[in-house]
Parts: structure tokens; sequence; C-alpha cells
């Protein structure tokens, strides 16, 4: 059973370009959860996501970030026009439908903007 | 709102020592869990332990334990017979049943010394 896939591992872009970042969650698991984690941080809820649904956006900056998870394929999250501030690494986690249980993260996409 | 608290930016332990690693947290729900994550410096995020708060008995991995205060929104985690491999970041993270989402921790850099 594969892990949770992230690609790309990291991604370079320039200020005011588009990043997407995707998420295959590991088979059998309907939940996705989005972290950032600013250098020298602990990691930070971004967004949790179910096939075609976001249950919780909480996290999410107002502007310029979105995400999604649809019926088929991975889930995506796009950050547009972005800023330097955005430099940070950005893990993805599934898990099945159950409360409570473990999360499985992917091993993240490091996003630098120059 | 919900809360992590790990107090200890950094710490170091001889080879074959035991340490531990303290974790404070607050929530108002009932319905909680705790994870101790490692993150080693390939950044996966591995999960240590996990600990249901509604269980009395504190949770063992093998050589990981944690002493689960409850009354004390207390969580710490023991390493014993401490590896050169136990070298990593370790987040403590509070998951809710009803949002699903990890709340985590500052981390805690743990050095083992050979």
């Amino acid at each position: 059973n594969a892990g949770v896939m992230q690609n790309p591992r990291h991604l370079v872009r320039r200020r005011g370009q588009e990043a997407r970042l995707r998420c295959s969650p590991m088979k059998g698991h309907s939940h996705v959860y989005w972290y950032r984690q600013l250098p020298e941080e602990g990691l930070k809820f971004m967004v949790y996501l179910q096939k075609e649904n976001i249950i919780d956006e909480s996290g999410m900056p107002k502007e310029r970030f979105s995400a999604e998870f649809p019926k088929e394929g991975p889930s995506i999250l796009r950050i547009q026009q972005v800023v330097r501030g955005d430099s940070a690494a950005y893990f993805c986690a599934s898990s099945p439908p159950l409360a409570g249980v473990e999360q499985f993260f992917g091993p993240g996409t490091r996003l630098t903007v120059l | 709102a919900q809360t992590v608290t790990q107090s200890q930016p950094e710490m170091s332990v001889q080879e074959a020592e035991t340490v531990t690693l303290s974790c404070t947290y607050d929530t108002s729900e009932n319905n909680y869990y705790l994870f101790w994550y490692k993150q080693p410096p390939s950044r996966q995020m591995i999960l240590v332990i996990r600990q249901e708060a509604y269980k009395q008995q504190n949770a063992t991995e093998n050589r990981f334990s944690v002493n689960f205060q409850k009354a004390a929104k207390s969580f710490s985690l023991k390493i014993s017979d401490s590896q050169l491999g136990d070298t990593a970041m370790y987040f403590c993270a509070l998951g809710s049943s009803n949002t699903g989402k990890l709340i985590f921790g500052q981390g805690t850099t743990l050095q083992v010394k050979p």
C-alpha cells in the first residue's frame, strides 16, 4: 500500500507566479489535510477536505490560497500570486473516515519563492 | 481555543540513556487524541505514539512511552535506551475528534550523542 504521495517535492516560483501542490492520499483514505511549516516552526493546519467537500478551512489565508479534492484525482493546494512569505514546506496528510485515527503524512513540498 | 506547548526547544542525551520531552495542552473538548510525531532531517513526519484521552493507561511503543496526566493536561514522551537514529525534531500534537485537524506544538530538537 503506497503511502501519501506529494508532488513536486521541490518547487521554485518567482513572486507573482502561481504554485500548484498535489497530494494523493493513501488508498482507502477519503480525508485529506494540508499543513504548512515555516522554518524552525511547527506545522500549522490549513484546510481539511473530503471528496468534493471542504470541511474546515479555518487555517487558510483569506486571499490567494485555495484547495480542492475532486471526485477523481489528487487534492490540489493552489497559491496564486506567490510572495516570499509563502516560502515554506507544505505537508499533506490523509486518514480513513474515522475520527481520532492517526494521520499519515506525505513527504512534503518545499516551496521557495524568489 | 486549542493550544499545544512544548517548552523545551532543544534537548540532548547520551546514547543508551533515557530522556523525557515535555508537552502541555489545552482543550475544552472531552474526546480528543494526543500524538507524538518525529521529524528527522529528511523532514518526513513519522508517528511515534498515540494516546486516546478516554484511556487511563499510558501508551507504550517499544522504547517510547508517554506519561499522560489528563487533569494537568500534560503529555510527556519518554525515550529509553536512546539511539543515534532518534536524533530528530519531535512534535506533540492534539487531535480533535470533532474537527479531525491536528494542533502541533513548536517542537523539541533532540540530539543523541555517541
